[in-house]
């Protein structure tokens, strides 16, 4: 059964914190990972990985993917309050036809 | 806004009614997606529609049926709802099938109480 587990479940850090947040999996016919923020209600997307070693970034916010020890990083640079969210890793399969394996989540909460 | 419509934002139904999720996307993106998100639990995917075609059915009890008469838009109709299914509704929408296709791009999700 395919897995895709995120940790920790919950982070409180300070302003100006770093922060870093994973995701490990266990799939078949892994495709790509993907990061999203939802803050209220829909997810946005963050981040789409598919190959081994390669930062992304995005401002403060960059990302890796390990398909060797299969899992990825999201780390938060000088975190702000706008930061707080949950964070959700998701894993896409070479043969699932668009379909994405949701983790649990990271709630993250800055505070001031 | 990402694009992504989702009518109503809130409803709030008894076990027998008959209620019907929207779900519209102006994206041009020709695959959209139902979710269901319960508290503590990961983003449970329900249905796929590609090109208007369900192309995936996540073993989702026959008290809900999506309709999808064109790419931009998809329903979810509920009937004979239990208090369990009570969670939110996430509609998404992608550009397709692929690699690199499959950036979902989600609405604001409708917040449904069973009673």
């Amino acid at each position: 059964e395919d897995k895709v587990v995120q940790s920790p479940l919950s982070l409180v850090v300070h302003e100006g914190d770093t922060v870093t947040l994973n995701c490990s999996y266990e799939v078949t016919n892994f495709r790509s990972l993907l990061w999203y923020k939802q803050e209220k209600k829909a997810p946005t997307f963050l981040f789409m990985l598919t190959s081994s070693g390669i930062e992304k970034k995005s401002g403060r916010l960059s990302s890796i993917l390990d398909k060797k020890e299969l899992f990825s990083i999201l780390n938060i640079t000088a975190t702000q309050t706008g930061d707080s969210a949950v964070y959700l890793c998701a894993v896409e399969k070479k043969s699932s036809g668009d379909k994405l394996t949701f983790g649990t989540g990271t709630r993250l909460a800055v505070r001031p | 806004e990402t694009g992504v419509t989702q009518t109503p934002r809130h409803l709030v139904m008894g076990m027998t009614n008959k209620k019907s999720l929207k779900c519209e996307q102006h994206l041009g993106h020709n695959a959209m997606y139902w979710y269901k998100q319960s508290a503590k639990k990961p983003l449970e995917l329900m249905f796929v529609y590609n090109f208007k075609e369900q192309t995936e059915n996540n073993s989702v009890p026959s008290r809900f049926s999506p309709e999808c008469p064109n790419s931009s838009h998809l329903f979810l109709h509920l009937h004979t709802l239990q208090p369990e299914d009570s969670a939110l509704y996430l509609c998404a929408s992608s550009q397709g099938t692929g690699p690199s296709y499959n950036e979902q791009f989600f609405g604001p999700g409708t917040r449904l109480t069973v009673l």
